[in-house]
């Protein structure tokens, strides 16, 4: 079993929908949490950093991480063609290694 | 503009050639990162270093080989290149063990 899982997609949706993106995990350790996007032949970015359980809101982005249930989630509000792209979750346990879910491939159709 | 850099942006070389890629990055992080993305997608990490000091080698070849000369500066060098070492190569900074940034990526190619 993968440290992280993530919904492997592709996830195709019309503009201004809400783009829902879950990630699970197994390690407890795990207490750093984000969300990176990545547009084609790009570096990732980092879009979403969270330390605690509950919601983080950033304009139309806002992080979700559960620990209790070991599931973070992203959402992104009113999508638009630029948001096309790939999205990762990665998490750290404090010990400077990032693991990342294998990402979800998202079009958002004009 | 404050960043993290790699060069070259691509590589295309033969197998058994030796190849370095060079990372630099202008953040004053302490920490910094080589990641390898395969086909797939899937990011994974293969060394670190803090402050110059190797802290994560992880079940990587021994072809490979990080060098930090100073904590902005991170560059790997690969021996007897192989077809499966094709991928992107990702280094990335970060100021503590939490949030990383990432540089743009190399290419490369082994034919």
């Amino acid at each position: 079993q993968k440290e992280v899982e993530q919904d492997p997609g592709p996830l195709s949706v019309p503009e201004g929908a809400i783009v829902s993106l879950n990630c699970t995990y197994s390690n407890s350790a795990f207490q750093y949490f984000m969300w990176y996007r990545q547009y084609s032949r790009k570096g990732p970015e980092l879009l979403m950093y969270t330390y605690s359980s509950g919601n983080k809101e950033d304009g139309r982005f806002t992080a979700q991480v559960d620990k209790s249930s070991k599931y973070i989630s992203l959402f992104i509000r009113d999508s638009q063609p630029s948001d096309s792209a790939t999205y990762l979750c990665a998490m750290s346990a404090d010990d400077y290694k990032l693991s990342f879910g294998a990402g979800t491939t998202v079009t958002v159709r004009a | 503009d404050t960043a993290v850099s790699q060069t070259p942006k691509y590589l295309v070389t033969q197998m058994g050639n030796d190849k370095s890629i060079k990372c630099e990055q202008n953040l004053g992080h302490d920490t910094m990162y080589w990641y390898k993305q395969d086909s797939k997608k899937f990011l994974k990490i293969m060394f670190s270093y803090n402050n110059k000091e190797l802290i994560i080698n992880e079940t990587v070849p021994n072809r490979f080989s990080p060098k930090s000369p100073d904590k902005a500066h991170l560059n790997l060098h690969i021996n007897s290149l192989e077809l499966g070492d094709s991928a992107v190569y990702f280094c990335a900074s970060s100021p503590w063990s939490g949030e990383q940034f990432f540089g743009p990526g190399t290419r490369l190619t082994v034919l």
